[in-house]
Parts: C-alpha cells; structure tokens; sequence
C-alpha cells in the first residue's frame, strides 16, 4: 500500500530532451508538493498545489511545468532539460489545507534524473 | 529570511545520546519539523514542535525554543541503523524550508 508514489524512479536523458515525472498519492491529502535535492543533499521546495491550485512557484525555470489533474495527482514535466537539472526529485504530500502548515508531509520514493 | 543552521557531521558510538542543534531565523514558522534520510531514500518523518518544550517520542525527542529560534533533536540508545541524514525544516505557507542536514553516523 504506497502512499506517495513516483514514476520513474531512474531517467536518463539527453540534454535538450523533455520528460515527465508522475507521482500519485493514495493518502486522500489536500496539498502535494515537489522537491530537488541536489549532489549536495540540499532539499528545496519548487511548487505546492492545493485542491488542484497552484499555491507556490519557488522561482523555478519556466521549463518546469507541474500540473494536477486531480488533488491526488501531481505531475512535472521538464522542457529543454540541462546538465544542471540532475538531481533526485522527490514528490510530498500532506493533510493541511489551510496553510498553516501544521500537518506532517510525506514524501515519495524519488526520482533520480541524470541528464548527459 | 529563513535561514536554517545545523551542523554537517556527527559521529557517535553505538548505545551512546546524540544532540544535533538546529537553529532558524525566521518570522511566521508555525512549526519546526524533522525528518531522517538513509542514504538513497526518501525523507520520513520523526517529530514536529509548534510549542515550546519537549516532544518525547521512544528513543528519538525534540525540543524548541520558538524565542530563541533554536530547536535540537535528541537520539538516545543509538543503533547502527540510525546512521543516516537528520533534516531540520521550518514549516509555514504551504512549504517546508530545509537546512542542509546532519549526517550522523554510529560506530560499533
């Protein structure tokens, strides 16, 4: 019983392609989340949606466009991907739908994206 | 700004306490968060302090001092197993900010 799930778990791409990273969350929460953690294991929020809105774009490149479908899906897609997009993307989510944000969130699996 | 602080390294000894500080400066945090990492995977989460004082949870506690802008994360008996990354994190609308985090590693 995964509760927030990602896919894939491992990309490999060429710089200049575009991809797709899915993930899914099985928790019935209002709030999702994305993530970067870079080599140096700095982990940085990029967006929050709730309820299906867009709450917080954390000045990522507009090559980054998340979307959700639903509250239970949020995914990102990458255009005109660069070297310095390697990194592991991790997928949260989380009960609060206030913004208060007192509610614990749960992260994915991540999404290890190497771009060569 | 938000500014989180925690050390880089800590090594300690199986069975032994460890304290790893966490300081902030911040305005509107409503809550402090922590969260290990082991190598490879995802952050899971331990405790979370809106008050000030102590949260005990089994081995792991967590203390705050919103004035102060410091919080600390106690692991007591310690295990090989909980060799890992320790992330302090500030939460407050809709997003957690992350220190870089404190690898903690135990040796037998």
């Amino acid at each position: 019983d995964t509760a927030v799930s990602q896919t894939p778990k491992y990309l490999v791409t060429q710089m200049g392609n575009d991809k797709s990273i899915k993930c899914e969350q099985n928790l019935g929460h209002d709030t999702m989340y994305w993530y970067k953690q870079d080599s140096k294991k700095f982990l940085k929020i990029m967006f929050s949606y709730n309820n299906k809105e867009l709450i917080i774009n954390e000045t990522v490149p507009n090559r980054f466009s998340p979307k959700s479908p639903d509250k239970a899906h949020l995914n990102l897609h990458i255009n005109s991907l660069e070297l310095g997009d390697s990194a592991v993307y991790f997928c949260a989510s989380s009960q609060d739908s206030s913004g208060s944000f007192k509610e614990t969130q749960y992260f994915g699996p991540g999404t290890r994206l190497l771009v060569l | 700004g938000q500014n989180i602080d925690q050390p880089t390294e800590m090594t300690a000894t199986e069975g032994a306490i460890v304290q790893i500080n966490c300081t902030y400066q911040t305005s509107g945090f409503n809550g402090l968060f922590w969260y290990q990492q082991h190598a490879g995977e995802a952050p899971t989460f331990l405790s979370y302090n809106v008050l000030d004082g102590l949260e005990e949870k089994g081995r792991f506690s967590s203390f705050l001092s919103r004035s102060k802008g410091y919080s600390y994360l106690l692991l007591k008996e310690l295990q090989m197993k909980d060799s890992a990354s320790y992330l302090c994190a500030g939460g407050n609308d809709y997003k957690l900010s992350f220190g870089a985090g404190t690898t903690v590693t135990v040796r037998a």
